[in-house]
């Protein structure tokens, strides 16, 4: 099976514009949740989708994160206007079910670099 | 509140030498536990995961991790290590259907 595809792999935009990170999970996950590792410090999370509905974004860090997820299959997450400090490698992950059990199929990750 | 403690950010050993990354656990009930990998360049790779049915877990590449209640940890060990482990690792944390709560990684170098 395909697994959890991000895209793009790596961002470099200037501080003010917009990015809008894209992730595909596996066929069938319902769940989906997004990550994100500032450097040098461990891997945080964001936010969890359960099909099209936000189950916890508790770990968004402001609102100038938005992240969607119609029809239940993809994901984007937008970020405007970036700043500095949110540089970092975003990593989006799937699981089939909600249970403390199900580990994570994570993607490669999105390298946001702010200038 | 779950959290995650990995003793060591780096560790470092020679090639054939035994791999013990530590990885002390809180949560105030049952826990999940897992441990992920990340290759140079790649994403997060499930390594193995303790789900409360036997306590020492195998996973991939010859490593495994044993759970132990008394002193909340889940280390990772392999008996040789190969340069192709070279990589961070990470321990991982849930309870019933809470987010993976990650710790800091521990990045592991192997000398030839």
């Amino acid at each position: 099976e395909a697994g959890v595809t991000q895209f793009p792999s790596h961002s470099v935009i200037e501080k003010g514009q917009t990015v809008t990170l894209r992730c595909d999970p596996i066929s069938g996950h319902d769940n989906l949740y997004w990550y994100r590792r500032v450097m040098g410090k461990e891997i945080k999370f964001l936010l969890h989708f359960v099909k099209e509905s936000k189950q916890d974004e508790s770990g968004m860090p402001n609102n100038r994160f938005l992240a969607e997820r119609t029809g239940g299959t993809y994901s984007t997450l937008k970020v405007q206007p970036a700043e500095l400090e949110d540089s970092g490698v975003y990593f989006c992950a799937s699981s089939q079910g909600t249970g403390g059990a199900y580990g994570y199929t994570f993607g490669s990750g999105t390298r946001l670099t702010v200038v | 509140a779950q959290s995650v403690t990995q003793l060591g950010s780096h560790v470092s050993v020679s090639e054939g030498a035994l791999v013990l990354l530590r990885c002390n656990y809180s949560s105030s009930v049952p826990p999940y536990l897992f441990w992920y990998v990340q290759y140079p360049n790649q994403g997060l790779q499930l390594l193995l995961k303790y789900t409360s049915a036997a306590t020492l877990v195998k996973g991939i590449n010859g490593f495994e991790a044993e759970f132990k209640k008394s002193e909340t940890s889940f280390h990772l060990t392999k008996p040789s290590a190969h340069m192709s482990d070279a990589a961070e690792y990470f321990c991982a944390v849930r309870s019933g259907n809470t987010p993976l709560v990650f710790g800091k990684g521990t990045r592991l170098s192997v000398i030839a």
